[in-house]
């Protein structure tokens, strides 16, 4: 299966630790974008990245979130010392970069923090 | 600001009715409008991309068309089935280079047998 892929699918965290979400994009992808679905609400723009670059931020919250996508291996989406407010769907998408081609989602991960 | 609303939040129909979902957004320098279907816990499934050149686009039961003057997008679905019972989205990406989609809400489709 050559799509999307994300993991963990469910993942849980005590109120100040780190969460860690990771997303391997299709193949031949190089572009990757994270999205947040909060409850009862539509998905919002986080971040946008190429190898090695960050491209537009402008959704990010910006403090205690990063992410990154390093030459090799996953895209990583990282939220330090989470708070209730962050339990989320975090879906992660591909592109091949053109204008034209649309966006491949994962499954996501949803955080719970307790 | 870009805002994208869709109508009906939700929507019960019976099987093998043909039904329309709505998307308007506001801004209507959108490089193009994606629709995607979304089943409960599961990820986003694209299944028509329309570019702002074009009208209409259609796969299987599926037409969608876009009037991008008047900012506004239709989903139909032809003889709905049970199996098409889940959240369609739309989503449009504005002109500018920025490849960011903005979404809206959904609709919650149920199609019943």
């Amino acid at each position: 299966n050559a799509g999307v892929m994300q993991n963990p699918r469910h993942l849980v965290r005590r109120r100040g630790q780190e969460a860690r979400l990771r997303c391997s994009p299709m193949k031949g992808h190089s572009h990757v974008y994270w999205y947040r679905q909060l409850p009862e609400e539509g998905l919002k723009f986080m971040v946008y990245l190429q190898k090695e670059n960050i491209i537009d931020e402008s959704g990010m919250p910006k403090e205690r979130f990063s992410a990154e996508f390093p030459k090799e291996g996953p895209s990583i989406l990282r939220i330090q010392q989470v708070v209730r407010g962050d339990s989320a769907a975090y879906f992660c998408a591909s592109s091949q970069g053109q204008g034209h081609s649309p966006l491949h989602f994962g499954n996501g991960t949803r955080l719970t923090v307790t | 600001k870009q805002e994208v609303t869709q109508i009906p939040a939700a929507l019960s129909v019976p099987e093998g009715e043909n039904l329309v979902l709505n998307c308007s957004f506001t801004d209507s320098a959108i490089y193009n409008l994606q629709w995607f279907r979304q089943d409960p816990g599961k990820g986003l499934t694209s299944l028509l991309l329309i570019q702002s050149s074009q009208r209409e686009q259609t796969s299987g039961r599926l037409n969608a068309s876009l009037d991008k003057s008047s900012g506004r997008s239709t989903l139909y679905i032809a003889a709905s089935q049970p199996g098409d019972s889940a959240t369609y989205l739309c989503a449009v990406r504005p002109q500018g280079g920025s490849e960011k989609l903005v979404f809206g809400k959904g609709t919650k489709l149920t199609v019943n047998p």
